[in-house]
């Protein structure tokens, strides 16, 4: 079974920082999601990747396979990008219906 | 527009009751999931479902059941509640034939229900 590492924990930033959070796994996999909760819980989907870097606006993610690493990077940082990131990857390698494990999130605080 | 639902976002419930969790896709999707969600844990996997009428144990099944008789819905049973399954819940779905490996497509999450058990 897969475990997933994030870190930090906690992260409180001034509107207008770079934000970096960080995901380790230890079994090899070919992709990687990060997701994205708000308060109130709904969660959504940012990106998957398994492989490089993708980019939607303002987040980057990249990740590198060898070293089963991943990162979730912000720029310019706003107060509504003020969420829960959560990294996950499959539970199992290879195919299957099977679910994915999740890491235990990194609460991001923007302040104004 | 893709939509999971919940048929509650807030539920209380009395130990030894058995809770009913309701989860509606409208995407024709043929995985779904059931997730709870814990400060300091995460979220972990409770059952998913590969189509209708099948089911698989995740990481914590133990007290749970669950029903997957329409494609559209999968349902979340707890037998007889107790104070250690007060959680937020998540229901998810995810299309199994949109690329090779099922693992790797996204999952859409229903808004979660909040299940306090006294």
């Amino acid at each position: 079974k897969n475990e997933v590492e994030q870190s930090p924990q906690n992260l409180t930033a001034q509107e207008g920082e770079f934000i970096t959070i960080n995901c380790s796994y230890s079994v090899g996999i070919s992709a990687l999601h990060w997701l994205q909760q708000h308060p109130g819980g709904g969660i959504v989907s940012l990106f998957m990747l398994s492989s490089g870097k993708k980019k939607h606006g303002r987040l980057i993610a990249t990740i590198n396979i060898q070293e089963k690493h991943s990162s979730l990077h912000i720029t310019a940082s706003h107060p509504r990008d003020s969420a829960v990131y959560i990294c996950a990857v499959p539970s199992k390698s290879g195919g299957g219906a099977d679910g994915l494990t999740f890491g235990k999130g990194t609460h991001l605080i923007i302040q104004p | 527009d893709v939509k999971v639902t919940q048929s509650s976002r807030y539920l209380v419930k009395r130990t030894g009751e058995k809770v009913f969790l309701e989860c509606v896709q409208d995407m024709d999707h043929e995985n779904m999931f059931w997730y709870r969600q814990d400060p300091g844990l995460g979220l972990r996997l409770i059952y998913f479902s590969y189509d209708v009428k099948m089911k698989e144990k995740g990481d914590i099944p133990e007290g749970y059941s669950v029903s997957r008789e329409k494609k559209e819905r999968f349902s979340l049973i707890l037998e007889s509640a107790s104070t250690n399954q007060t959680s937020m819940y998540l229901c998810a779905s995810r299309n199994h034939k949109l690329a090779g490996e099922s693992s790797y497509n996204e999952q859409f999450f229903g808004p979660g229900t909040r299940l306090t058990v006294l």
